[in-house]
C-alpha cells in the first residue's frame, strides 16, 4: 500500500487557520485520500476525503496537488476542540475499506 | 442517529480468562471493522466483514483471537486465552457499501486491561 508522510506535531492559535500537510509520492490513480482525526479518549472521526479535486465540507477543506503527490487539510478557524491527532490515509481501490493508520500529526491549539 | 455502539467500555480481567467484546454497527451499514490501538503499534486493522462475511483477517494477531458477525446488527471479538500483551483499546467501525471512499464511523472503543 502507498505510504503517507506527515509531520509529527504542529501548533496553532485559536481562531487562526491551520494547514496540515501530507506527502504521498507513491499514490496510484485509484487511491483515495482520507483524513481522520482522533480526539483524546475517543475513536477516530472522519474529516474529509477526495480523489483528484479539492473538497470542502462543514469541518474542513482538502487541497490536493495537481500531481496528487501531496495534499493539505485546511481547518479554516481552529478551535480548542480541534486539538487532536490527524491522520492522512490512502485507500486503494482494490482493497475497499482497508485503512492503514500511520502515526499522524498531533495538533495543539493554543487559546 | 445512534452511532456504532461498543460494549463494555472498560474491561479488566485476569490473564488466561476469555474476553468478549461486542459491537453494534450503524443500521444499514454493510461493512464492519475491528481495530486495535496501542501506544507501541498505533491503530491496527484486525479484521473486516462485508455483509456479515469476513473478508480480510490478515491483521488478527494469532489464533487466540476470533471474530464473528452472526447478523447485520451484531459482531463479537473474542480473545481466549487472554494475555497481558492484549491490553489495548479495541475499536469497532462500520461503513456503507457504495463507491470507494465511504467514511468509516467508529465507536468509542473498549479499553481492555489484562492483568
Amino acid at each position: 500500500d502507498a505510504k503517507t508522510t506527515q509531520p509529527n506535531s504542529m501548533e496553532s492559535n485559536e481562531e487562526e487557520p491551520v494547514h496540515l500537510p501530507c506527502n504521498h509520492s507513491t499514490i496510484s490513480g485509484t487511491d483515495y485520500i482520507h483524513w481522520y482525526r482522533q480526539l483524546p479518549s475517543q475513536g477516530p472521526e472522519y474529516v474529509i476525503h477526495g480523489l483528484t479535486s479539492n473538497v470542502n465540507n462543514r469541518m474542513a477543506s482538502l487541497a490536493i496537488a495537481e500531481d496528487r503527490k501531496s495534499s493539505t487539510l485546511i481547518l479554516h478557524r481552529a478551535t480548542l476542540r480541534d486539538a487532536a491527532v490527524y491522520y492522512c490515509i490512502l485507500s486503494r481501490g482494490t482493497s475497499y475499506g482497508k485503512l492503514t493508520f500511520g502515526q499522524g500529526t498531533i495538533l495543539t491549539v493554543h487559546p | 442517529d445512534a452511532g456504532v455502539i461498543q460494549s463494555p467500555r472498560h474491561e479488566v480481567t485476569e490473564m488466561g480468562q476469555e474476553v468478549t467484546l461486542r459491537c453494534k454497527p450503524i443500521s444499514g451499514h454493510d461493512y464492519l471493522f475491528w481495530y486495535r490501538q496501542t501506544m507501541m503499534r498505533g491503530l491496527e486493522l484486525l479484521i473486516y466483514f462485508n455483509n456479515n462475511v469476513p473478508i480480510d483477517d490478515s491483521g488478527m494477531p494469532e489464533d487466540r483471537f476470533s471474530a464473528k458477525m452472526p447478523n447485520a446488527s451484531f459482531s463479537t471479538l473474542k480473545i481466549q486465552p487472554s494475555e497481558p500483551r492484549d491490553s489495548a483499546v479495541y475499536f469497532c467501525a462500520s461503513s456503507l457499501v457504495g463507491t470507494q471512499g465511504q467514511p468509516q464511523h467508529f465507536g468509542d472503543g473498549t479499553r481492555l486491561s489484562i492483568l
